[in-house]
């Protein structure tokens, strides 16, 4: 499965609290995504790392934050956790292992199931 | 942003049949367009994509079109097996970014 691996795995947490997640990849892929699942929603962006301290905002940015201080781990974090944030989050990578390879193709990791109670 | 629409959303078809799922996308900028199959508590798995310079793409029983005039592109499912019951979604890259359809539910009955 692509050498993604996301911790925890699942997480319980209360509101007001921060909360890290971690993923790390070992394919050397430049683009790294965090996306969150809820039911009728699909999949939306939160934010994306296109290189080493590279990040921009997704379509659901607000309330999270990054940090890629290394090509293969991104770290999402909450601030302050609300029940709102309760969801399946997705670490995701693409862009290929050459520079001038361009390859789209975007592979996921196992997903983090995260409650906010 | 790009806003990329799904339907249906719930999808059932008797075993041997085909299926099919079309997806439409607003940025006419959009150049790649993945389809992911998700199982119950697992994660997207890609299955076929296609790039905006190709109309037509086919692996085995799975074969996705893509009308970039019309800005839809389709994903065809032939001789269904129960094992294709899954949650697809497709997607759009515009930039470097992907944007997913809110998913189609398909059962294979048998």
């Amino acid at each position: 499965d692509a050498g993604i691996t996301q911790s925890p795995r699942h997480k319980v947490t209360e509101t007001g609290t921060p909360v890290t997640l971690r993923c790390h990849q070992t394919e050397n892929h430049r683009y790294m995504y965090w996306y969150r699942q809820d039911p009728g929603h699909g999949l939306r962006l939160i934010h994306y790392s296109y290189g080493v301290k590279d990040t921009d905002k997704g379509e659901v940015s607000d309330g999270y934050s990054v940090s890629r201080s290394k090509t293969e781990d991104f770290l999402l974090t909450l601030e302050s956790a609300t029940s709102s944030q309760t969801s399946v989050y997705f670490c995701a990578i693409s862009g290929g292992r050459y520079e001038k390879q361009i390859n789209y193709e975007q592979y996921f990791g196992p997903g983090t199931r995260l409650t906010v109670t | 942003g790009e806003n990329v629409e799904q339907h249906p959303s719930t999808l059932s078809v008797q075993e041997g049949d085909s299926a099919v799922i079309k997806c439409t996308y607003s940025d006419s900028a959009s150049n790649y367009f993945p389809w992911y199959k998700q199982e119950l508590g697992k994660r997207p798995q890609l299955i076929i994509d296609i790039r905006s310079n190709v109309g037509e793409k086919k692996d085995q029983r799975i074969a996705v079109t893509l009308n970039k005039t019309a800005k839809h592109f389709s994903l065809h499912i032939t001789e269904t097996q129960p094992e294709d019951s899954a949650v697809y979604f497709c997607a759009a890259m515009g930039g470097n970014q992907f944007y997913f359809g809110t998913g189609t539910s398909l059962t294979v009955i048998p």
